[in-house]
């Protein structure tokens, strides 16, 4: 199986515009999904495939994919974006799936 | 409403076996693969097994071949994880998920998890 690669922590001011980005070789032939997670709960499917936004998932979030690399952008973060954002996709064999090693993101 | 509903977790000693469920309503179960995700306490998810629409196609990270089994019942909406040998490392929350579909990985709701703990 292959690996997704994220940065561990990344900050935001309220208001502003933050990139979360994650990183692997099977992002070439997959695109990502992406997750969010507060404290105590389950993971929240917020971005998916090429383009695609679950139904009830504010329209801040957003996704793009080039080469190795996709990104989840939230424009104009809320307070209650504040948590852990995971990427996932099926590995380079489409026999696994990898998940990143996750985000937290603070809004400040 | 999709719902996701696991239980079997608990306490178990090393070497122990466990065997968790989920219990799925609200979709029609048999049109959807699922897959098995967990999380260590205060670490990142997992990936842990996929099971397709028929249970014909499986497939397990590599942490876990050959000691889990991951199974379905259509008939009773419900999926399965049968974790045999364990160890201190698989102590975790176990999430299932429901994939969206096409293989892709990509699961769109997720049950509230059940905790696993191996520990002596």
């Amino acid at each position: 199986s292959s690996e997704l690669t994220q940065d561990p922590a990344v900050s935001v001011a309220l208001g502003q515009t933050v990139r979360i980005t994650c990183q692997g070789d099977s992002l070439r032939n997959y695109y990502a999904s992406w997750y969010q997670q507060k404290p105590g709960q389950a993971p929240v499917l917020v971005f998916y495939g090429k383009n695609d936004r679950p139904s009830g998932i504010p329209d801040r979030f957003s996704g793009s994919s080039s080469r190795n690399t996709a990104s989840l952008t939230i424009t104009g973060a809320q307070a209650e974006d504040e948590a852990d954002y995971y990427c996932n996709s099926r590995d380079s064999s489409g026999n696994y799936v990898v998940f990143g090693g996750g985000t937290k993101l603070t809004v400040l | 409403e999709v719902q996701l509903l696991e239980s079997g977790g608990g306490l178990v000693q090393p070497g122990g076996s466990l065997r968790l469920s989920c219990a799925a309503s609200g979709f029609t179960f048999s049109s959807y693969e699922m897959n098995w995700v967990r999380q260590a306490p205060g670490k990142g998810l997992e990936w842990v097994s996929y099971i397709s629409t028929s249970g014909n196609t499986i497939y397990y990270a590599d942490s876990v071949k050959g000691r889990f089994t991951i199974s379905r019942d259509n008939a009773k909406n419900s999926l399965y994880l049968q974790m045999n040998s364990l160890r201190a490392e698989d102590t975790a929350v176990y999430y299932c998920a429901r994939e969206l579909g096409g293989t892709s990985g990509y699961c769109d709701y997720w049950g509230q998890g059940t905790l696993v703990t191996v520990s002596s």
